[in-house]
């Protein structure tokens, strides 16, 4: 079935220091994917989305490139802020298969804290 | 506009006892999923409504749990009898359809079992 790997954390990181958060998946068709962030005290938030090979999607600095080819959707940032700190998790929807149901499948989430 | 509610924010219950979590939607929004988040599993598909069609329950871990969507818009997840592994935060979200790649999250139920 469908799933998300991604790297487990915590992550701990300066300001200013550059991020990258590993996302692999596991699909038999072409899925969308996502990055969503969960602020402390917040629900979740679509940071940014892909839906087919190669799209780039980017919000608030972060990047990530669907990469069909190594089944990858690395989340990127060039100079992460204290602001930033917060869980991310990568997520699939196989609704680019052609179906209907917009499930998410959701890797375990990767816990990112930035010092000043 | 507002977005998904959730109510109560907070629920602790006895072990055995049923509950009843409430959502909802963003005004419009057709689409509706509930998921669960909990430390051992991550964050899990449990159901998800669609207009008028029938659910997928598929994500639904036991037949101790149902859920309802009353009028296409709110819904209510029950749980029967519960048991301490049924601690975690429940999140409701919506969608425009069930085609739209954007979910907007609800802030979830924290439920604790004792």
């Amino acid at each position: 079935g469908d799933s998300v790997t991604q790297m487990e954390g915590p992550v701990t990181l300066s300001e200013e220091a550059f991020l990258t958060i590993n996302c692999t998946y596991t699909a038999t068709g072409y899925p969308s994917l996502f990055w969503y962030v969960q602020y402390p005290g917040e629900g979740l938030q679509l940071l940014l989305k892909a839906t087919k090979a190669d799209d780039k999607g980017s919000n608030k600095g972060f990047e990530a490139t669907y990469r069909k080819e190594t089944t990858s959707f690395h989340l990127e940032k060039g100079s992460v802020q204290v602001s930033d700190s917060a869980v991310y998790f990568c997520a699939l929807s196989d609704q680019g298969r052609g179906s209907t149901l917009g499930r998410l499948y959701f890797g375990r989430g990767t816990q990112l804290t930035v010092w000043p | 506009g507002a977005g998904v509610s959730q109510s109560p924010s907070n629920k602790v219950t006895e072990k055995g006892k049923d509950v009843e979590l409430r959502c909802d939607p963003i005004s419009g929004h057709t689409a509706l999923y509930w998921y669960r988040q909990s430390l051992g599993q991550g964050l899990e598909f449990l159901i998800y409504f669609q207009g008028n069609s029938a659910p997928d329950k598929s994500g639904l871990p036991s037949d101790r749990f149902s859920a309802e969507r009353t009028g296409g818009s709110v819904s209510t997840l029950t749980i029967q009898r519960t048991q301490q592994e049924d601690s975690a935060v429940y999140l409701c979200a919506s969608s425009l359809d069930g085609t739209s790649y954007e979910q907007y999250f609800g802030p979830g139920t924290r439920l604790t079992v004792t």
